[in-house]
């Protein structure tokens, strides 16, 4: 069973340039979460999706930061343009339909590390 | 509002020897809990959760945790710790019925010293 899968795994880019991270959650999971991971700040939550639909993206930082899911295997998180300040780990996760949602995990995918020069 | 401590950066055990990572929480009715471990270089991968019923719930990689109502912790616990078992540890909380996304702790260094 595949999980969630992230590409690219590595991104490094000049700022200015336009970045865009891309996830396939879990095969008939309704839910895709974006988060931000560093150092300083932990694990944020970006922006989240239920049946393809942004609930809510109070967590993007920007407006440079965009996040779309056109259909329920894919999602793209877009930065434009890119700052150094944006270096981090970015992580997706999907969650499961079930008879009771609220007590389904988070299944995160292994991450894409961006370092912005 | 939901909310979890983490209340420990860093915790240094033997190996062999029992570890304990701690996990307090905050929610306005019943929690779910949730236990995940972030290896080097992965993502968050799930241990374990507690739902309903018994309070000690057994999870992945002979892992398990305690739910204690009255003092609203979640504690991860393993009776004999490997050198393998270090990693990034994070505890979440969701409530009941809630269709919302896990409040993630800040995280718990754990190292095992051979």
């Amino acid at each position: 069973d595949a999980g969630v899968i992230q590409s690219p795994r590595h991104e490094v880019t000049e700022m200015g340039q336009e970045v865009t991270l891309r996830c396939k959650p879990i095969s008939g999971h309704n839910s895709l979460f974006w988060y931000r991971q560093t150092m300083m700040r932990g694990l944020e939550l970006l922006i989240y999706f239920n049946n393809n639909v942004p609930i809510d993206d109070s967590g993007m930082p920007e407006d440079r930061f965009s996040a779309k899911m056109p259909n329920a295997s894919f999602s793209t998180l877009k930065i434009q343009p890119s700052e150094p300040r944006d270096s981090a780990v970015y992580f997706c996760a999907s969650r499961g339909r079930g008879r009771d949602i609220s007590n389904q995990p988070q299944h995160f995918g292994d991450g894409t590390r961006l370092s912005i020069l | 509002a939901q909310s979890v401590a983490q209340p420990e950066d860093q915790v240094n055990v033997a190996e062999g020897n029992p570890l304990t990572v701690k996990c307090t929480y905050s929610v306005s009715g019943n929690p779910y809990l949730f236990w995940y471990v972030q290896y080097p270089n992965r993502g968050l991968q799930f241990l374990l959760k507690y739902i309903t019923g018994d309070n000690l719930v057994k999870g992945s990689y002979g892992f398990e945790a305690e739910f204690n109502k009255s003092q609203t912790s979640f504690h991860l616990k393993k009776p004999s710790a490997l050198v393998s078992d270090s990693a990034l540890y994070f505890c979440a909380v969701r409530d009941i019925g809630g269709n919302t996304p896990l409040v993630f702790g800040k995280g718990t260094r754990l190292s095992v010293i051979a």
